[in-house]
């Protein structure tokens, strides 16, 4: 069975630093790895993929995420966080091999925090 | 294209009341999910369906959820009857394969 781990509840920054949020999976073959963003009182907003090539996936609003196969992780990451960043960022891994096309396993989420 | 589109966006309701929540998947999308989230569980999926035949209905918690997609371009998740542990946000979500796309949710209140 596949798997998803946000190992941080909340990640705390100030703005115009780096930000990482962290994520590792569990599959059985290769893995189609996504980021969402969701902000208060609204639904989740897909914000990258990866599926094959570039370890390095480039996103919206300036986030970017590396998939890392050895550690099984996609780690969100962005150079310089804004306050308007601050939102929920939720993990979601599908198997890329055989059965149910696109049932999607999430993670619990981290909130990140970025203050002035 | 306005999205996925889910109403009511809020429902209050009391136990034991029939609830049904509808959605419109992004038109030309064969897949159509239910989603639950909830603080302690976060978001769980409920049931999906591809070209509006249910595929996976192993998340509806109980027989009382049952949900339909009657075409393609209209779903709806019931509640009948309706439990206090019911109260969550409740996410449509469509997508033509990868990725999903959802809608703004439905704020359920069960008292």
């Amino acid at each position: 069975a596949q798997s998803v781990a946000q190992p941080e509840d909340q990640v705390n920054v100030a703005e115009g630093n780096p930000l990482t949020v962290k994520c590792t999976y569990s599959v059985s073959g290769n893995p189609y790895l996504f980021w969402y963003v969701q902000y208060p009182n609204r639904g989740l907003q897909f914000l990258l993929k990866y599926i094959t090539g570039d370890n390095l996936v480039k996103g919206s609003y300036g986030f970017e995420a590396e998939f890392n196969k050895s550690q099984t992780s996609f780690h969100l990451k962005k150079p310089s966080a804004l306050v308007s960043d601050s939102a929920l960022y939720v993990c979601a891994v599908r198997d890329k091999v055989g059965g149910t096309a696109s049932k999607l396993t999430f993670g619990t989420g981290t909130r990140l925090q970025v203050t002035l | 294209d306005a999205g996925v589109i889910q109403s009511p966006r809020h429902e209050v309701t009391e136990m034991g009341q029939e609830v049904t929540l509808r959605c419109k998947p992004i038109s030309g999308h064969d897949y159509l999910f239910w989603y639950r989230q909830t603080m302690m569980r976060g978001l769980e999926l409920l049931i999906y369906f591809n070209n509006n035949v249910p595929i996976d209905d192993s998340g509806m918690p109980e027989d009382r959820f049952s949900a339909k997609m009657p075409n393609a371009s209209f779903s709806t998740l019931k509640i009948q009857p309706s439990e206090p542990r019911d109260s969550a946000v409740y996410f449509c979500a469509s997508s033509p394969g990868i990725p999903q796309y959802f809608g703004p949710g439905t704020r359920l209140l069960v008292l």
